[in-house]
C-alpha cells in the first residue's frame, strides 16, 4: 500500500514549456485534489475531483488543467508554464471528500519555471 | 483574500511545556476545521479535527478548541516533545473545498 505517490519529485521548466505532474493513489479513494504551496500563502486548492470523470475548480485554477479518467490517477497539466507557477505541488486524496474523511497527501513536486 | 489566517509564523517552546498554535478564519460557512503537521520534504499529515458544532476535541496530547463567535481555533500540545517540531497548518472546509492557513513553524527545544 503506497498511499499517494507523486512524480517527479523535482522539475525545472523554461517559460512556455508544458508538462504533466503525475499523482496516483492505491486506496480506492473517490476524492483527489491538487494544491500548491507558496511562501506566505499556505496551501491553495487548484483543482479537485469527486470521482472518475468529474473535476472542478478550486481557489487558483488558472493555468492548470486536470482530468480524471480512472479512480487511481489525477494528473495536473501545465500547458504553458510561467514563472508564477514556480511552487511546491501537493496531491491529496480522501475516501469521499466529505469533511469527516481524512485527506492523505503525497510527498510533493517542487517545480521551478525559469 | 486569505480566509484562514495563522498570524504567528513561528513559535519556540521548551520540551514538556504547552504549545499553543492559533488560527483565525473569516468565513462563517466553514463547517469543519482541521490541523495538519508537516515535516520538511514531506506532505502534510492529518493531526486532529473538529466539527463546527463542537467547541473542543481531544486526542492524546493534542486538543483543538473552537470559538465560533470569535472565528478562532487553537491547537494545544501538552506536553510538547522535540518530535513535535514541524510546521502546523490549520484548515477549514466548506463543502468539498478546503482552505489552509499559512502555517506556524513550531520548534520544541530539548
Amino acid at each position: 500500500n503506497a498511499g499517494v505517490t507523486q512524480t517527479p519529485k523535482f522539475q525545472v521548466l523554461k517559460t512556455g514549456q508544458s508538462m504533466t505532474l503525475q499523482c496516483a493513489q492505491d486506496m480506492n479513494h473517490e476524492y483527489m485534489s491538487w494544491y500548491r504551496q507558496d511562501p506566505g500563502m499556505g496551501l491553495r486548492l487548484i483543482h479537485y475531483s469527486v470521482g472518475a470523470g468529474i473535476t472542478d475548480q478550486g481557489e487558483v485554477p488558472n493555468g492548470y488543467n486536470v482530468s480524471r479518467s480512472t479512480t487511481e490517477d489525477f494528473p495536473l497539466r501545465l500547458l504553458s508554464a510561467a514563472p508564477s507557477q514556480t511552487s511546491v505541488y501537493f496531491c491529496a486524496s480522501s475516501r469521499t471528500g466529505e469533511w469527516t474523511d481524512t485527506q492523505y497527501f503525497g510527498p510533493g513536486t517542487r517545480l521551478t519555471v525559469l | 483574500d486569505q480566509q484562514v489566517k495563522q498570524n504567528s509564523p513561528s513559535l519556540s517552546v521548551q520540551e514538556g511545556r504547552i504549545s499553543i498554535l492559533n488560527c483565525d478564519y473569516t468565513n462563517s460557512m466553514f463547517d469543519y476545521f482541521l490541523w495538519y503537521k508537516k515535516y520538511p520534504a514531506e506532505g502534510p499529515t492529518f493531526l486532529i479535527s473538529i466539527s463546527s458544532i463542537k467547541d473542543k476535541n481531544e486526542d492524546g496530547r493534542f486538543t483543538v478548541f473552537l470559538n465560533k463567535s470569535a472565528k478562532h481555533l487553537s491547537l494545544h500540545i501538552v506536553p510538547s516533545q522535540p518530535g513535535d517540531s514541524a510546521v502546523y497548518f490549520c484548515a477549514a472546509s466548506e463543502g468539498n473545498q478546503f482552505y489552509f492557513g499559512t502555517g506556524t513553524s513550531l520548534t520544541v527545544i530539548p
